[in-house]
C-alpha cells in the first residue's frame, strides 16, 4: 500500500500569510495526487486535481505542484475563508488520504 | 447542480448491519463511477469502497473487504452500501463521493451521514 506522508499536522498563520503543505508518498505517484479543503462540519470540497489543475470557482491564491513522492499546495494570500483542514489523496491505486493539515488563525 | 443525499445511518450494536444509501441528481449517475469515502470523530479522511459506472467493477479498502458491499441501481440513481459485522471502529460518517473519471478525483461530495457502532 502506498502510505501518504503529509505535513505540518497544523498550522497557525494570518491574513495574507503564504502558507505551504507538504505530502510525501511512499513511492512514486507520477502525478496522481488531489487536495481537498474541509471545513468544520462540511464535508470535503475539491481543490485541485492531478497535482496542480484547479478546480473550477477555486481561486487563484491556491496552486499545487510537485510530482513523484513530493507534492506541495501553496495558499499564496491567506484569507479568512481559509480557515480549514487540508487534505491530500494519493490516486495512483485506488486511494490514500494525508492524515490533513488544520490551519487556523494565528 | 449535482447533488448526492446520504440516508441511512444510525446507532448499530457491534456485529449488526446497515445500509447507507445516496440519491443522486444533476447529473447522468450512469456514467460516473462512485465512491465511499469515511471519517471517524475528529479524524482524517478515508477511502472505503468505488463501484464503476456500470457496477462490474468494484474495490474495497482491507478494513471493510468481506463485511462491506457496494452496488448502485442506474435506473433510480442510487448508489448503496451494505455494511454488516460492523465493529466500533467503523463509527464514522459516511460519504458519496463522484468520481470525475479517467483518474480519480472526486469532485462532488455529499453531506454525509453518521454511523455510530456501540452498545
Amino acid at each position: 500500500d502506498i502510505q501518504v506522508t503529509q505535513s505540518p499536522s497544523s498550522l497557525s498563520a494570518s491574513v495574507g500569510d503564504r502558507v505551504t503543505i507538504t505530502c510525501r508518498t511512499s513511492q512514486n505517484i507520477g502525478l496522481y495526487l488531489n487536495w481537498y479543503q474541509q471545513k468544520s462540519g462540511k464535508a470535503p470540497k475539491l481543490l485541485i486535481s492531478v497535482t496542480s489543475t484547479l478546480q473550477s470557482g477555486v481561486p487563484s491564491r491556491f496552486s499545487g505542484s510537485g510530482s513523484g513522492t513530493n507534492f506541495t499546495l501553496t495558499i499564496s494570500s491567506l484569507q479568512p475563508d481559509d480557515f480549514a483542514t487540508y487534505y491530500c489523496q494519493q490516486t495512483y491505486t485506488i486511494s490514500t488520504f494525508g492524515r490533513g493539515t488544520k490551519v487556523d488563525i494565528k | 447542480e449535482v447533488q448526492l443525499v446520504e440516508s441511512g445511518g444510525g446507532l448499530v450494536q457491534p456485529g449488526g448491519s446497515l445500509r447507507l444509501s445516496c440519491v443522486a441528481s444533476g447529473f447522468t449517475f450512469s456514467s460516473y463511477w462512485m465512491h465511499w469515502v469515511r471519517q471517524a470523530p475528529g479524524k482524517e479522511l478515508e477511502w472505503v469502497s468505488r463501484i464503476s459506472s456500470d457496477g462490474s467493477s468494484i474495490r474495497y479498502a482491507d478494513s471493510v473487504k468481506g463485511r462491506f458491499t457496494i452496488s448502485r441501481d442506474n435506473a433510480k440513481n442510487t448508489l448503496d452500501l451494505q455494511m454488516n459485522s460492523l465493529r466500533a471502529e467503523d463509527t464514522a460518517v459516511y460519504y458519496c463521493a463522484r468520481d470525475k473519471g479517467i483518474v480519480v478525483v472526486l469532485d462532488s461530495w455529499g453531506q454525509g451521514t453518521l454511523v455510530t457502532v456501540s452498545s
